[in-house]
Parts: C-alpha cells; sequence; structure tokens
C-alpha cells in the first residue's frame, strides 16, 4: 500500500466550480498533515496545514480524520489561477515529509 | 519574507562526474532536508541534516550522495559518481527548532535544481 495515496485526476472543471480532492496514509503514527501546490516544474509551496477540527483559509478547506487516516481539500468557487498540482503531504514520526503522487487541476474558462 | 535559495538552478553533467549542489537555507532554521523529484513521480525525501550529522536517510541516500554544513549558511548535497537516473529536480528545505524533530512547523522549499546527466 502507497504510504500517501491520492487520485491523481486530472480535474477540469469550469471557473467557480467547487472542488474536492482526498488523499489516505497508511502509517498511523504520522505526527503532522499539510497541502502543498506545486506548479510545473517549481517547488513545493505549502497551501495549508490540516488539523482534526479541519481549519479554512478563504476559499480552501481542509479536513481530517484520523481514525480513517484520510485527508480532503475543498476548493469553492475555483479560479483559473488554482490551476495546478496539489500535493496531499504527511510528516511522520521522524519529521520528514512523505508526498502523495498529487493530483492535478485545471479550472477553464 | 526569508526564503531558501538553491544554486545553480539547472545543472548538466555527464555521467561519472561529480556535482555539488547548493542550498541557503532561512537563517534562524536547524533542520535541512533534501527531496528530489524525478519528473511525472513524486516528491521523495533524501536525508535530513539537525546538529552538524545525518537525522536519518531515504535508501535513494546511498554511499554516492553526501550532505555538508560547510559554513554557517551553505548546505550541500554532492553526488560524488552521477548515474543517469541521478537525472531529477532536488529540492532543498528548511524548519525552524520550534516543535522539535517531530514538530508541526512548516518546511520551507527552495526553487530547486534540475539536474540532467547524459
Amino acid at each position: 500500500r502507497k504510504e500517501v495515496e491520492q487520485d491523481p485526476g486530472p480535474f477540469n472543471v469550469p471557473e467557480g466550480a467547487t472542488v474536492a480532492f482526498n488523499c489516505t496514509y497508511s502509517n498511523s503514527a504520522s505526527q503532522s498533515f499539510f497541502w502543498y501546490r506545486q506548479d510545473c516544474r517549481k517547488e513545493p509551496k505549502l497551501l495549508m496545514s490540516v488539523y482534526s477540527s479541519g481549519n479554512e483559509d478563504g476559499r480552501f478547506t481542509a479536513q481530517l480524520n484520523r481514525a480513517s487516516q484520510y485527508i480532503s481539500l475543498l476548493i469553492r468557487d475555483s479560479k483559473l489561477s488554482d490551476s495546478a498540482t496539489y500535493l496531499c503531504v504527511v510528516m511522520d514520526n521522524t519529521g520528514k515529509l512523505i508526498f502523495g503522487q498529487g493530483t492535478t487541476l485545471q479550472v477553464k474558462p | 519574507e526569508p526564503e531558501v535559495t538553491q544554486t545553480p538552478s539547472h545543472q548538466v553533467t555527464q555521467m561519472g562526474q561529480e556535482v555539488i549542489l547548493r542550498c541557503v537555507p532561512i537563517s534562524n532554521h536547524l533542520y535541512f532536508y533534501w527531496y528530489r523529484q524525478i519528473l511525472g513521480q513524486k516528491v521523495e525525501f533524501l536525508v535530513s541534516f539537525y546538529n552538524n550529522e545525518i537525522s536519518e536517510k531515504s535508501e535513494i541516500f546511498d554511499d554516492q550522495f553526501s550532505v555538508e554544513r560547510p559554513d554557517g549558511s551553505n548546505f550541500t548535497l554532492k553526488i560524488r559518481s552521477t548515474k543517469l537516473e541521478d537525472s531529477a529536480m532536488y529540492f532543498c528545505a528548511s524548519r525552524s527548532l520550534a516543535g522539535g524533530p517531530w514538530g508541526t512547523d512548516t518546511q520551507y522549499f527552495g526553487p530547486g535544481t534540475r539536474l540532467t546527466v547524459l
């Protein structure tokens, strides 16, 4: 089983749509959880950390279910500039980051 | 806003040659990492470094790889004898001390060095 598993997509959505990404992780000892965004041939950039209580940052909402080892990201009112690859990332108990394959989002006018 | 910097942005080398990739982490950070991303694949952990020694290394980080913090600012990754399969994007990342080795502080990534081995 992959350590962090994501649907690679691509997700093709119109501007203004709501889109949801899901992710599962295998190591129950994982400490911290993140969504990073990666543009083509660029470095990963932190989008948001993910907490069990759920957290929201503008149009972005992240959820963590530790019991199911499941992480989600919801993007509301999609913009053209949201087009990117979204990386589900888990920090293990040694401090290193474990990345999912990424989910590609293409927002179209 | 402080940022991680990396040089060079692109390195082309012949198979069997040595390369040194350089990183300048954020100044008050004390945990340093190298990751790599082969084209079309996921980002993979290579090595973590703290207090002037390796904390953890992956299976990828074999005897051909080494890391060093030669002074107070630079953090380098050396590949002694490059192979074709070393061609990838190499990202340096750093994290502050708060939260300890498994703390929740964010790892900040540099822009990467694209290594092409011919």
